[in-house]
């Protein structure tokens, strides 16, 4: 299968501070980027879909100025949780689509905790 | 509105024994299932997959069966063994290569 790397796996912060997760796919480059959000006891949601060199696209619901998201280059997607707060706590994964490939590869997630 | 659903939130098995998963979906246009195994605080991983034009698949202890007139299927492993433990989810491709989650099956093998 294919490497995905995220980083940091484990974050806790403080209410109002913003928080970066770096997602990468290390052997194939990835023209569309999707971020999933987990909570505890639910299936994986869907926030977003990214495609590298444009604006992301949102999930109803999902507000794009708290969830920012740069895919700048093929092997790089940020997503960036801005003023935190304890109900953004969760797993967030992300996910490179893999163009020819019909499985889709995830990321180990990222757990973050506000506190 | 959830489009893939699985009924069943837990599941426990003996060792050895059959485990049955099942999952329901709604939109007839997904074209590609999927199953992932998820532990906590870890991303799912892939297990087995199916094609919507086929009707089983089958790797190893892991076969998943597809039923597109009642838009349901379902994954068994045999025999099942503790290390299988886990939440699996169910997955539906839609055509813009989104992919749909059900919510999960937290299985227990017991040893």
């Amino acid at each position: 299968g294919a490497v995905v790397s995220q980083h940091p796996s484990w974050v806790i912060c403080k209410s109002g501070t913003s928080v970066k997760i770096e997602c990468r796919s290390l052997d194939f480059q990835a023209t569309t980027m999707f971020w999933y959000r987990q909570f505890p006891k639910q299936s994986l949601m869907l926030m977003a879909t990214s495609n590298e060199g444009s604006k992301a696209t949102y999930e109803q619901g999902v507000e794009k100025d708290k969830f920012l998201i740069n895919h700048a280059s093929l092997t790089l997607s940020t997503l960036t949780v801005t003023s935190a707060h304890p109900e953004d706590s969760s797993f967030y994964i992300c996910s490179p689509y893999r163009p020819g490939v019909n499985e889709q590869f995830f990321g180990p997630g990222t757990r973050l905790t506000v506190l | 509105d959830q489009q893939v659903k699985q009924n069943s939130p837990s599941l426990s098995v003996q060792e050895g024994r059959i485990s049955i998963l099942n999952c329901d979906y709604t939109n007839s246009m997904f074209d590609y299932f999927l199953w992932y195994k998820k532990y906590p605080a870890e991303g799912p991983t892939f297990l087995i997959s199916i094609s919507s034009i086929k009707d089983k698949n089958e790797d190893g202890r892991f076969t998943v069966f597809l039923n597109k007139s009642a838009k349901h299927l379902s994954l068994h492993i045999v025999p099942s063994q503790p290390g299988d433990s886990a939440v699996y989810f169910c997955a539906a491709r839609a055509e813009s290569n989104q992919f749909y989650f059900g919510t999960g099956t937290s299985l227990t093998v017991i040893p």
